[in-house]
């Protein structure tokens, strides 16, 4: 089945810092990858949805100024924490839409980063 | 609204015990349904989906039938294993949508499976 990788995969910085994960589809070509943020034993809350080419469209509640998200290929998209501080620790994962038509539309998930601000 | 109501776990089990994990959905349209399975510490994996009612997606043993008339997706599995020990998650994705939350998933909260051996 496609694969879509995460970079890095765990993380620990330092509050006040800015923090870039990288989610790359890496055999399919994804104009459509979303970002979620898990937090423990809860299910996955959407961030935001980003379109190759264009700006990324976020949830109610998710500051976009603090969550920088690019989407400047058919296979990467990232996700910028910036000025991150210790509420911004968490599990977050990428997944990319796989679609070419009526016949293939399959979401593939990411294996997650653990972010964890001190 | 797009919403997915799961049962609300934890379930422990035995090995080789029946399993059914409740999940009914509410749409407008036409939702495709998915069941995703989430092993420790990594990302989700699709486990199995179902695009129109009536269809029933299968894939290591386990099996679900959108039945539009309950709007549900129960998961089963007649024989759990060890290895099945993991969180589950049922979604639905509105399809024949445009916009740019086309393909988004609306996920329920996740039901944590133990398996014993």
């Amino acid at each position: 089945g496609a694969v879509v990788s995460q970079h890095p995969s765990r993380v620990i910085c330092k509050s006040g810092t800015s923090v870039k994960i990288e989610c790359r589809s890496l055999d399919f070509q994804a104009t459509t990858m979303f970002w979620y943020r898990q937090f423990p034993k809860q299910s996955l809350m959407l961030m935001a949805t980003s379109n190759e080419g264009s700006k990324a469209t976020y949830e109610q509640g998710v500051e976009k100024d603090k969550f920088l998200i690019n989407h400047a290929s058919l296979t990467l998209s990232t996700l910028t924490v910036t000025s991150a501080h210790p509420e911004d620790s968490s599990f977050y994962i990428c997944s990319a839409r796989d679609y070419t038509g009526d016949h293939t539309d399959t979401q593939y998930f990411g294996p997650g980063t653990r972010l964890t601000v001190l | 609204g797009n919403s997915v109501t799961q049962m609300e776990g934890p379930v422990t089990l035995s090995e080789e015990a029946f399993l059914t994990i409740n999940c009914t959905y509410t749409a407008t349209g036409y939702p495709s349904l998915f069941w995703y399975v989430q092993y420790p510490g990594e990302g989700l994996q699709l486990l199995l989906k179902a695009t129109k009612a009536d269809d029933k997606g299968s894939n290591k043993g386990f099996e679900a039938t959108y039945r539009k008339e309950t709007t549900s997706f129960h998961l089963e599995k007649g024989s759990v294993q060890v290895s099945d020990s993991a969180v589950y998650f049922c979604a639905l994705r509105r399809d024949r949508v445009r916009g740019s939350t086309l393909g988004r998933l609306y996920f329920g909260r996740g039901t944590q499976l133990t398996v014993w051996p």
